[in-house]
């Protein structure tokens, strides 16, 4: 089935730690998003890739950044995670219509000791 | 400046009984609306959508959410509850001219037996 995956669901890294997670998308979408989400709280849109074009939100802090090699990979790099920074973090993808709506990823559980 | 509020952070209701839970928008034109529903650890699934035409609309699951303009609402529905529904809801609003959300915070339903 198509699909958005996030590799891994659940990961732990130490204070510091630089912090690789990773979504994959079957469905041949445009449009690739990275939200953080922390315990019940709405998600919270770090930044997105329209095909190649990154487009990064005002607030999302710059030990937050991201790859997006081709189609169907993006990768969230977290250079110095800290406290803070333990979160769900959510990949999802859409075709890029102003209508379409978005597809999620399970989400990557992220711990920092 | 765009918004969606979801008025209820938490409500509960007893198994079989109707349920209603509420979203707000502030939009200047017609508006994408979405509803999401979260699973405890799981990413977001959509439940349904508006983005013209029919005024009542029908969603996986048994929910149907009507679009109201009048009153800025598009209020999530479901007439009879299930244990299983107990989970997290998000209202989103596609914000304009843009394939970005804006999402309410979120209603956490809790089904009594």
């Amino acid at each position: 089935d198509a699909m958005v995956i996030q590799n891994p669901r659940y990961q732990v890294t130490q204070f510091g730690k630089p912090v690789t997670l990773s979504c994959s998308q079957t469905l041949n979408h445009n449009v690739m998003y990275w939200y953080q989400q922390k315990s019940s709280q709405a998600p919270k849109l770090l930044f997105h890739y329209y095909d190649k074009d990154f487009n990064n939100e005002a607030d999302t802090p710059d030990n937050f950044q991201s790859r997006r090699p081709n189609t169907s990979f993006c990768f969230l790099d977290i250079r110095s995670p800290g406290l803070g920074d333990a979160a769900m973090y959510l990949c999802a993808t859409s075709r890029g219509g102003l209508a379409d709506e978005q597809f999620f990823g399970p989400g990557t559980r992220l711990t920092v000791l | 400046a765009q918004s969606v509020t979801q008025p209820d952070i938490h409500i509960t209701v007893s198994e079989g009984a109707s349920l209603e839970l509420r979203c707000n928008y502030s939009y200047g034109a017609t508006p994408y609306l979405f509803w999401y529903v979260q699973s405890p650890g799981q990413g977001l699934q959509l439940l349904l959508k508006y983005f013209s035409g029919d005024t009542l609309v029908q969603g996986i699951k048994g929910f149907e959410a009507e679009f109201k303009r009048s009153q800025s609402s598009f209020n999530l529905r479901k007439p009879s509850v299930h244990w299983s529904d107990a989970t997290e809801y998000f209202c989103a609003v596609g914000a304009s001219g843009t394939y970005k959300y804006i999402f309410g915070t979120g209603t956490r339903l809790k089904v009594l037996a």
